[in-house]
């Protein structure tokens, strides 16, 4: 257990619908990162959130939208699903701005039929 | 970003050595050497990382050359656990900026 926690593991959805992803940081940790990973893409970096506050934007769908609340845990929402949407959405947590290693969660494993 | 370049794939025996090379000769002198390994199904794990001089902790080793072009994941003895996909990345410190994956190294080990 790495200490980050993604719910839910498995998502099985219709296109054009709207799912919610929540990623739960390692205690201490303030940022969050969001990162898609698909087969033929990677890993690749959709946004930061440092203490509540967005810090930084990667390559982010807009129909695709994240936030942190108060208590650190974060929310990646996805609407109007494509089947290209289908991915693994890995959630990771570090403990400041943009330094040190970060902590990822085992995360999300989205399926748009 | 600066970039890396690392073998698409590498084998290796079980409880042998294996080096798994990565280049960078864009490589900064602010930039940190970061490794990180994605088990199937899991998200990514850290190595180690280091600087300039060479690093060793309780998973690898870390060996850099000495002008930062090149650098060196070291496991000292392979078991089939370590079956995963290593992602040598760069990363400059003081800019906070965010770790950028590449394709990796993907490693077998054989029993």
């Amino acid at each position: 257990d790495s200490g980050v926690t993604q719910t839910p593991k498995h998502l099985i959805t219709a296109t054009g619908q709207r799912v919610t992803l929540r990623c739960s940081p390692r205690s201490g940790d303030l940022s969050v990162y969001w990162y898609q990973q698909s087969l033929d893409q990677g890993l690749q970096f959709l946004i930061q959130y440092y203490n509540g506050e967005e810090r930084a934007k990667g390559n982010i769908l807009e129909r695709f939208s994240a936030q942190q609340f108060p208590d650190l845990h974060s929310e990646l929402n996805l609407s109007s699903l494509e089947l290209g949407d289908s991915a693994l959405y890995f959630c990771a947590s570090s403990t400041q701005k943009g330094g040190g290693g970060y902590t990822f969660g085992s995360g999300t494993r989205l399926t748009v039929v | 970003d600066a970039k890396t370049t690392q073998p698409n794939s590498m084998e290796s025996n079980e409880e042998e050595p294996v080096h798994l090379p990565c280049n960078h000769s864009t490589i900064s002198g602010t930039d940190y050497i970061h490794w990180y390994r994605q088990l199937p199904s899991q998200g990514p794990e850290y190595v180690i990382h280091g600087l300039t001089s060479n690093v060793n902790n309780r998973m690898a080793s870390l060996a850099i050359a000495e002008d930062r072009k090149s650098s060196t994941l070291i496991l000292h003895r392979a078991t089939l656990r370590d079956a995963a996909v290593y992602y040598c990345i760069l990363r400059d410190w003081g800019y906070g900026q965010n770790f950028v994956f590449g394709p990796g190294t993907r490693l077998s080990v054989l029993p």
